[in-house]
C-alpha cells in the first residue's frame, strides 16, 4: 500500500532554534516529492520538490534531502520564526500512468515556534 | 493561491440540504482535484479529473458529485448523502501528465459546516 508516514506529529521550538521534520514513504512508481507548507486555514504551498536524482533541495531557510534508496526524506528549518509556525505536510507523487491516486499525502507535522 | 479560486470561503448547510463548492482556476492546467481536511488527517482525495468530460473517483467519493465540463472549473456537490461533511475543502490543480517536476497548486480552501 502506498503510504507516506510523518513525524513528529507535533513539535514546538523557541524563535532562532533549528529544527528538522522527517517523512518516510513506501510509494511506487515513485515521480516526485514535495513539501508543503499549510498555514491555520489556508491551502498548502509548495517549499520544495525533488526527484528521484536529487540528494537535496533549498529554498532559503528551508532545505529537503531526499535518499530515494531508504525512502526517506527530511526538511530542515534554519534558524525559525514565528511565522514558520504551520503544518508542513509531504507529498509523495506516483507516475501518471500507473492507474493510481497520483498524489500521495503524509498527516503533517504541526510545528510551532514561540518567542 | 496562485490562480485558484476557491468560493465561498465559509459554508453552512443545514442537515439533508446538497452545496457545491466553487474551484475556478485560470493556470490553464489539464488535473483537477477536490481533497478533504479533517483534523489531524492528512488531505484525502474526494475526485479528481486529468481532462475535460472525465474524472475519476478518489478515496471518499461516497456522498460527493463533481462536474468537468469546462477546463477552467471544476465545481463540488455535496449531497445529503454524505453523513459527515463538516470538514475543510481543498481544490488543487496541476500541469498535467507528464513532467516529473510537475507541482500541485492548492487554492486558499472552503470550510463547510453542518449546521
Amino acid at each position: 500500500k502506498n503510504q507516506v508516514e510523518q513525524s513528529p506529529q507535533s513539535l514546538i521550538i523557541l524563535e532562532g532554534k533549528n529544527c528538522t521534520l522527517q517523512c518516510n514513504y513506501t510509494v511506487s512508481p515513485f515521480s516526485n516529492l514535495r513539501w508543503y507548507k499549510q498555514d491555520t486555514g489556508r491551502g498548502p504551498v509548495s517549499l520544495t520538490i525533488m526527484t528521484f536524482s536529487e540528494n537535496t533541495k533549498s529554498n532559503g531557510r528551508y532545505t529537503a534531502t531526499l535518499d530515494a534508496d531508504t525512502k526517506q526524506s527530511s526538511l530542515h528549518i534554519t534558524a525559525s520564526q514565528l511565522s514558520d509556525s504551520a503544518s508542513y505536510i509531504c507529498v509523495v507523487t506516483l507516475f501518471r500512468n500507473s492507474g493510481n491516486t497520483p498524489l500521495v499525502f503524509g498527516k503533517g507535522t504541526r510545528l510551532s515556534v514561540i518567542a | 493561491d496562485g490562480g485558484i479560486t476557491q468560493s465561498p470561503k465559509y459554508l453552512f448547510r443545514k442537515e439533508g440540504q446538497n452545496v457545491t463548492l466553487s474551484c475556478e482556476q485560470n493556470l490553464n492546467h489539464d488535473a483537477m482535484y477536490w481533497y478533504r481536511q479533517d483534523p489531524g488527517q492528512g488531505l484525502r482525495l474526494i475526485y479528481y479529473s486529468q481532462i475535460v468530460n472525465d474524472f475519476q473517483k478518489g478515496d471518499i467519493a461516497e456522498g460527493y458529485s463533481v462536474s468537468r465540463e469546462k477546463k477552467e472549473s471544476f465545481p463540488l456537490t455535496v449531497t445529503s448523502a454524505q453523513k459527515n461533511p463538516t470538514a475543510f475543502y481543498l481544490c488543487a490543480t496541476e500541469p498535467g501528465p507528464g513532467g516529473v517536476n510537475t507541482e500541485a497548486f492548492f487554492g486558499q480552501g472552503t470550510r463547510l459546516t453542518v449546521v
